[in-house]
């Protein structure tokens, strides 16, 4: 257990309102990702974090903004969401030993979020 | 920049059949390559990974792949699969801090 959560883990909302989805960790990680997965697409990466108000944009991050003041929450928000934007969305971080990195990623359960 | 192909979206296959799953990528850096297995309803979860060193990876559930830097492939293989095999697998590269997924392929297990 990475000690990922997320929330909401289902959210209904309308096209036009601003919605903010919350990944808190547990463990103190550094990094910090947001992707979404889409039949067909995979999964794709929104943005990334590499520290307390370090972000970067990832392959799809037009419509979406995050912050992280904190190093144990990763907020993304889609200001106006948009049909398009219907999605599961997962957060995840990426695994260290000791002070290296491990390189690989471990996942919330997700959220799904319907944009009507 | 760097990309994923998963040169099947979907695989049928017998059980206890052997099975490839493919995967080429192009990077103009070393990276770090994954594969990933999603249940279905469930979230992703890491079945291997080469970072350096032997090109053979093994992982859980029997599943290995083979690192080959002259062709950019990093195929994942099992010698017999079973029906708890039925997944989605995702193989990723790792160029620097960014983690760049492929589109999946879906392995559906045949009785």
């Amino acid at each position: 257990d990475a000690g990922i959560t997320q929330s909401p883990r289902h959210k209904v909302t309308e096209t036009g309102t601003p919605v903010t989805l919350r990944c808190h960790q547990t463990e103190n990680h550094r990094y910090m990702y947001w992707y979404r997965q889409d039949p067909g697409h995979g999964l794709r990466l929104i943005h990334y974090s590499y520290g307390v108000k370090d972000t970067d944009k990832g392959e799809v991050s037009d419509g979406y903004s995050v912050s992280r003041s904190k190093t144990e929450d990763f907020l993304l928000t889609l200001e106006s969401a948009t049909s398009s934007q219907t999605s599961v969305y997962f957060c995840a971080i990426k695994g260290t030993s000791g002070r290296s990195s491990t390189g690989e990623l471990f996942f919330g359960e997700g959220s799904r979020l319907t944009v009507l | 920049a760097q990309s994923v192909t998963q040169l099947d979206s979907q695989v049928p296959v017998f059980e206890e059949a052997p099975v490839e799953l493919r995967c080429n990528y192009s990077s103009s850096v070393s990276v770090y390559l994954f594969w990933y297995v999603q249940y279905p309803n469930q979230g992703l979860q890491l079945l291997l990974k080469y970072l350096s060193g032997s090109t053979l990876v093994k992982g859980i559930n029997g599943f290995e792949a083979e690192f080959n830097k002259s062709q950019t492939s990093f195929h994942l293989r099992k010698p017999s699969v079973h029906i708890s095999d039925t997944a989605e697998y995702f193989c990723a590269v790792s160029p620097d801090d960014k983690i760049i997924f492929g589109k999946g392929t879906r392995l559906h297990i045949l009785p």
